[in-house]
């Protein structure tokens, strides 16, 4: 079976543009989780969606915003990219979301804003 | 506040030999799940172990074990027989009873020295 994806894998943009990342889950997983990962540090949780719902999110500001698709896919939008969003954005999935599940992560998609 | 320390930011080991690495958390909560990831430099996180908080025998994965010590809030990885896979940034997390993201820390860097 296939992992978690995410697309793209590498990304360049230019301060106060948009971005938007793509991820897909592992097939029967309702839940996908996104993450922050700046260089050298651990990641830090943004939001979980579970069944198009938002569960959870993080201390990041309103300019970060996610959704889930009917499929279970999501997508993370970030506007007014500032150069701290610099990172490593991970997307992870679990069946149901709930904490006593291991979440499975994919390869990240590399985000650097110049 | 929620916090995982890692205290270790890089260990070397020689193949073959023995290396354990240290993790402590800060929860207050009674109920939570406990992980180590392991993330090479391909960068797609892999999970290692897991250890159930209310379980008081040591999780063990091939050669991968855990010395989990609630009342200190100690959670080390032990990697027996290493291996030059076994190269990696290695991250400590926990995740609690009612919340929906993890808590990582900011990782330990493993060299394994041919």
């Amino acid at each position: 079976d296939a992992g978690v994806t995410q697309s793209p894998t590498h990304l360049i943009k230019t301060r106060g543009q948009h971005v938007t990342l793509r991820c897909s889950p592992i097939s029967g997983h309702k839940s996908v989780s996104w993450y922050q990962q700046v260089l050298g540090q651990g990641p830090q949780f943004i939001f979980q969606y579970y069944e198009k719902e938002e569960r959870g999110r993080g201390n990041f500001p309103d300019r970060f915003s996610a959704r889930q698709f009917p499929n279970y896919s999501s997508e993370l939008n970030v506007n007014a990219l500032l150069l701290g969003d610099s990172a490593l954005y991970l997307c992870a999935s679990s069946s149901f979301g709930g904490n006593q599940e291991t979440q499975y992560f994919g390869p990240g998609t590399r985000l650097l804003v110049l | 506040a929620q916090t995982v320390t890692q205290s270790q930011p890089e260990m070397s080991v020689q193949e073959a030999e023995t290396v354990t690495l240290s993790c402590t958390y800060d929860t207050s909560e009674s109920d939570y799940y406990l992980f180590w990831y392991k993330q090479p430099p391909s960068r797609q996180m892999i999970l290692v172990i897991r250890q159930e908080a209310y379980k008081q025998q040591n999780a063990t994965e091939n050669r991968f074990s855990v010395n989990f010590q609630k009342a200190a809030k100690s959670f080390s990885l032990k990697i027996s027989d290493s291996q030059l896979g076994d190269a990696a940034m290695y991250f400590c997390a926990y995740i609690t009873s009612g919340t929906y993201k993890y808590i990582f820390g900011t990782g330990t860097r493993l060299k394994v020295l041919a």
